[in-house]
């Protein structure tokens, strides 16, 4: 079945630090590959999606990847401010778009520091 | 900015009682869904509804789960005894097409069953 692999966290880095969310994927056709955020007492929040090979997502500064050789997903942030601080899933759908279809991965803890 | 709120934020039950949790979708939306993630797990699927009646649902959604509807705000999620197992943080969503897109997410019920 599909599944969604990340890195286990909590990953924590200072402020203005580069980050790198690793995330690789396992499916059957072409995934759309997401990723959400949840910030601390909110909801799960889309952040950013691809729906097809080599496309490039990106929002607040945050850009993901679309590898489909390395059947990768990987969040990337070239400067982290103490607000990113959240947990970020990665996420893939192939069930044709509606949200019944989402496969998560476990979510990775980050914080930022001062 | 429109929501979806869930309540209690953290129920405590005894395994064997029967608990509701409670969820208030986004107004127009008209497709409605229940995740949950067991600490350290993936987040994953439960069941989605539409036109009251469930669409999708998956393995983990038995008999001793059920979903409604009860007077077109509120949607719910019912466990009718409870198990150790069934801890977990419980998400519901909710969008207003068949998009995985414009689904907007719960802040999460924990459940604890002791």
């Amino acid at each position: 079945g599909d599944s969604v692999t990340q890195m286990e966290g909590p990953v924590t880095l200072s402020e203005e630090a580069f980050l790198t969310i690793n995330c690789t994927y396992t499916a059957t056709g072409y995934p759309s590959l997401f990723w959400y955020v949840q910030y601390p007492g909110e909801g799960l929040q889309l952040l950013l999606k691809a729906t097809k090979a080599d496309d490039k997502g990106s929002n607040k500064g945050f850009e993901a990847t679309y590898r489909k050789e390395t059947t990768s997903f990987h969040l990337e942030k070239g400067s982290v401010q103490v607000s990113d601080s959240a947990v970020y899933f990665c996420a893939l759908s192939t069930s044709g778009g509606g949200a019944d279809g989402l496969t998560f991965g476990k979510g990775t803890h980050l914080i930022i520091q001062p | 900015e429109p929501e979806v709120t869930q309540t209690p934020s953290h129920q405590v039950t005894q395994m064997g009682q029967e608990v509701i949790l409670r969820c208030v979708p986004i107004s127009n939306h008209l497709y409605f869904y229940w995740y949950r993630q067991i600490l350290g797990q993936k987040v994953e699927f439960l069941v989605s509804f539409y036109n009251n009646e469930i669409s999708e649902k998956s393995e983990i959604f038995d008999d001793q789960f059920s979903v409604e509807r009860p007077d077109g705000s509120n949607f719910t999620l019912k466990i009718r005894s409870t198990k150790l197992e069934d801890s977990a943080m419980y998400f519901c969503a909710s969008s207003d097409r068949f998009s995985v897109t414009e689904a907007f997410f719960g802040q999460g019920t924990r459940l604890t069953v002791v």
